[in-house]
């Protein structure tokens, strides 16, 4: 158990519809992360957050957005689905803005049918 | 665009030998490198790590070893056992820092 929670598991939707996907970090670290992972491009990074501003963006598609609340929870906003959205979205967390070991959820399964 | 390039290969070895995961990665720049393994249903669980000023790092049963001058990392697995059954990814920072850059895994497959 790295510490790093998500919420929910699985998620099933329909496109076009938006749903947002949750984080807790390890108790401590400031900074979170988010990840996509499809069968035909890895894992992708999508963007950082630091104390709650962005730090850093990957390719992240205009229709996901994400943000880091005061108590260090993130939330991923994912709108307008589309079939190829679905994939395994993993968070992860570290201590620092560039801390290098970052230590994942388990992550959310998102079916867009 | 960017990339640490790993192909998704299956190695698959008996129970009890050692295993050897390669990696070939893209930065030069980078200078922090991590293998993790990920376990069907499972997030990528950290393995080991090595800064770019060594060119080796060992852990319990693990081993990593960097070639800057070929760009070029791997993972030794000894004593391979079926719990070590996963998909193993290598992932390179760069001193910009933040986002790990993924290589695309080696799934290892230890047989009994």
């Amino acid at each position: 158990d790295s510490g790093v929670t998500q919420t929910p598991k699985h998620l099933i939707t329909a496109t076009g519809q938006r749903v947002t996907l949750r984080c807790s970090p390890r108790s401590g670290d400031l900074s979170v992360y988010w990840y996509q992972q499809s069968l035909d491009q890895g894992l992708q990074f999508l963007i950082q957050y630091y104390n709650g501003e962005e730090r850093a963006k990957g390719n992240i598609l205009e229709r996901f957005s994400a943000q880091q609340f005061p108590d260090l929870h993130s939330e991923l906003n994912l709108s307008s689905l589309e079939l190829g959205d679905s994939a395994l979205y993993f968070c992860a967390s570290s201590v620092e803005q560039r801390s290098d070991t970052q230590y994942f959820g388990p992550g959310t399964r998102l079916t867009v049918l | 665009g960017e990339s640490v390039g790993l192909h998704l290969p299956t190695l698959s070895v008996q129970e009890g030998d050692n295993s050897i995961i390669n990696c070939a990665y893209s930065n030069s720049a980078s200078d922090y490198f991590i293998w993790y393994k990920q376990e069907s249903g499972k997030g990528p669980q950290f393995i080991i790590d090595i800064r770019s000023n060594m060119d080796k790092r060992q852990g319990q049963r693990v081993t990593v070893l960097l070639n800057k001058t070929v760009k070029h990392l791997s993972l030794q697995i000894a004593a391979t056992q079926p719990g070590d059954s996963a998909v193993y990814f290598c992932a390179e920072n760069t001193p910009q820092g933040g986002k790990l850059i993924f290589g695309q895994g080696t799934e290892l497959s230890v047989k009994p």
